[in-house]
């Protein structure tokens, strides 16, 4: 069956702070890994990660995958109360079928 | 462009009733999944459409939910009899194609589920 754990489960910082969110995996047939954001309605795309070492750059958010190791972290600086949401990793396995951790909730005090 | 639809937003029904979600996906978009997510928890993927064909129902209760997608386009979901356990966020997603290291899942609002 496939697994994955996010940590932390919380976090709690201050705006301007750097947050490093874990994600670990075990998906037969490993593809891809996504990162989404979810507040209080749809998740919403952040990452999509397919090769080991490149990291990925949106503004404050960057991302990396590491294929050996099974793991990926989602880095997010100079927070924002904005950045508060709960955050979730995807790694899609056979048919590209995602499954999500149970995510991050990060908030963020001004 | 338009996201991905659903409606309703919020449903309350008593256990035992039935219900159903409608989803209308992205325009173009080859692939619908329905996930629940349960508070506190990720989605969890319960069907996935390629088309009108289905690709994985693995984590569907066939026993009480059903799926559609006659016509390749919008999607119903429909739970009948519903029990408590049932309470949830049902989400709906699209994707352009089967798969691909481009084919990423676009999310609806999700419809909330309260079974009294």
């Amino acid at each position: 069956e496939d697994k994955v754990v996010q940590s932390p489960l919380s976090l709690v910082v201050h705006e301007g702070d750097t947050v490093t969110l874990n994600c670990s995996y075990e998906v037969t047939n490993f593809r891809s890994l996504l990162w989404y954001k979810q507040e209080k309605k749809a998740p919403t795309f952040l990452f999509m990660l397919t090769s080991s070492g490149i990291e990925k750059k949106s503004g404050r958010l960057s991302s990396i995958l590491d294929k050996k190791e099974l793991f990926s972290i989602l880095n997010i600086t100079a927070t924002q109360t904005g950045d508060s949401a709960v955050y979730l990793c995807a790694p899609g396995g056979s048919n590209y079928k995602l499954t999500f951790g149970k995510g991050t909730l990060l908030t963020v005090n001004p | 462009e338009a996201g991905v639809a659903q409606s309703p937003r919020y449903k309350i029904i008593e256990k035992r009733q039935s219900v159903a979600f409608w989803c209308n996906p992205i325009s173009g978009h080859a692939t619908l999944y329905w996930y629940q997510q349960i508070l506190g928890q990720g989605p969890k993927l319960l069907i996935q459409f390629q088309n009108n064909g289905v690709v994985d129902d693995s984590q569907l209760p066939k026993d009480r939910f059903s799926a559609e997608r006659l016509k390749g386009v919008d999607s119903t979901l429909k739970i009948q009899p519903a029990k408590l356990e049932d309470s949830a966020v049902y989400l709906c997603a699209s994707s352009f194609g089967a798969g691909g290291t481009t084919d990423t899942q676009y999310f609806g609002p999700g419809t909330r589920l309260t079974v009294l």
